[in-house]
């Protein structure tokens, strides 16, 4: 089975501080996504990586960046937090297809900016 | 503008009931069509995929979903509804050209299951 791994599953964090969110999939899977999802908003996609080094923006990029300097690895950065950044953050991974290929999502990092 | 639309954001059912989610999509050309579902403090796990062919789809846990292209919708449904399927649902979906693997999301659909 893959298995979509992110770090914390909680965090607290301070306006203004810079926040990293790791996330780790076992299955040399190509696409890596990062979704915030809020309550009556789904889920919305950030960023996302079809290759190492590569990122593309998703639809509510403002505020964050990523970096993927290996194949399994994709960290979401918030470089200066702040409240509206209050969230839960999903990480996922897909391997390479034509659109059909299903999300694997990680089961989450609950972020609350003070 | 392409969008899925989730009508319902709660629904309770009683054990054993039937059950019925709606999801509708607006883009130019049948996009792929997908439903998770996310269970209390866990990650969404993919429920069925629509890509072509028979327009019903079986999926996991006993649930299945009707494609009809003349109305736009994609809904899930299952014959009888375990108290452990109380979760959140969500419809998605990527169009079949351009669309890379990016999901766009429907808002969710609440289930709470009575026993």
């Amino acid at each position: 089975d893959v298995k979509v791994t992110q770090s914390s599953r909680y965090l607290v964090k301070r306006t203004g501080e810079k926040v990293f969110l790791e996330c780790v999939q076992d299955m040399d899977h190509e696409n890596m996504f990062w979704y915030r999802q809020d309550p009556g908003l789904g889920l919305r996609l950030i960023y996302f990586s079809y290759d190492v080094k590569m990122k593309e923006k998703g639809d509510i990029p403002e505020g964050y960046s990523v970096s993927r300097e290996k194949k399994e690895r994709f960290s979401l950065i918030l470089e200066s937090a702040s409240t509206n950044q209050t969230s839960m953050y999903l990480c996922a991974s897909s391997s390479r297809g034509a659109g059909g290929s299903p999300l694997h999502f990680g089961n989450g990092t609950r972020l609350t900016v003070t | 503008a392409q969008s899925v639309t989730q009508p319902d954001i709660h629904i309770t059912v009683s054990e054993g009931a039937s059950l019925e989610l709606r999801c509708n999509y607006s883009y130019g050309a049948t996009p792929y069509l997908f439903w998770y579902v996310q269970s209390p403090g866990q990650g969404l796990q993919l429920l069925l995929k629509y890509f072509s062919g028979d327009t019903l789809v079986q999926g996991i846990k006993g649930f299945e979903a009707e494609f009809k292209r003349s109305q736009s919708s994609f809904n899930l449904r299952k014959p009888s509804v375990h108290w452990s399927d109380a979760a959140e649902y969500f419809c998605a979906v990527v169009p079949r050209k351009g669309g890379g693997n990016k999901l766009t999301f429907g808002t969710g659909t609440q289930l709470k299951v009575e026993l």
